[in-house]
């Protein structure tokens, strides 16, 4: 299993709260990404990381930000936590940008709960 | 844009039987990768399968194989022999190429698999 973990696991915060989420990896992988999981939905990008600060957005980016100073850290924060941004959040880590290698491995998930 | 359909929201299977997981998908590409990923209660997401577009070799691994349709736009997972332990949501996922010279998976919505004893 590649190391990847997730912290916190799990959180209850209230609407209008800054929220910020960790995704740590030990395998020295330069792409890190954030999903998120809600019903109906599949798992969709939230942003996406290439390299030391290098980052850029996904498909559902507004109301996150993201940055990533260090190879094996990936923070996920929300400015003002909305209820609609309760779901469960998964990082994920790919090695390569090649196209016959690539395969990204997913963090045990995050589930927030915004009341 | 791409599009990825799964079609059986929850399906359910005895031990031992066989069970068929379907999966359309739309795109403009000629060359992409296809995945199932699986997802136990314990919600950790793990990579069952992939399959390479440019091969028409269908992949397996284990009790676990696809039946990939290029022409058709299909890709269906075969669980044989199913086991409780498969009992999870299945995902299947195309892979797509971004600007910045990575990847991104286009998901679709899942079935839900269970598994009878």
């Amino acid at each position: 299993d590649a190391g990847i973990t997730q912290s916190p696991r799990h959180k209850v915060t209230e609407t209008g709260t800054p929220v910020t989420l960790r995704c740590h990896q030990t395998e020295n992988h330069r792409y890190m990404y954030w999903y998120r999981q809600d019903p109906g939905h599949g798992l969709r990008l939230i942003h996406y990381s290439y390299g030391v600060k290098d980052t850029d957005k996904g498909e559902v980016s507004d109301g996150y930000s993201v940055s990533r100073s260090k190879t094996e850290d990936f923070l996920l924060t929300l400015e003002s936590a909305t209820s609609s941004q309760t779901s469960v959040y998964f990082c994920a880590i790919s090695e390569s940008s090649s196209y016959s290698t690539d395969t990204q491995y997913f963090g045990p998930g995050t589930r927030l709960t915004v009341l | 844009a791409q599009t990825v359909t799964q079609s059986q929201p929850e399906m359910s299977v005895q031990e031992a039987e066989t069970v068929t997981l379907s999966c359309t998908y739309d795109t403009s590409e000629n060359n992409y990768y296809l995945f199932w990923y699986k997802q136990p209660p314990s919600r950790q997401m793990i990579l069952v399968i992939r399959q390479e577009a440019y091969k028409q070799q269908n992949a397996t691994e284990n009790r676990f194989s696809v039946n990939f349709q290029k022409a058709a736009k299909s890709f269906s997972l075969k669980i044989s022999d199913s086991q409780l332990g498969d009992t999870a949501m299945y995902f299947c996922a195309f892979m797509k190429l971004l600007t910045s010279g990575t990847y991104k998976y286009i998901f679709g919505t899942g079935t839900r698999l269970k598994v009878l004893a």
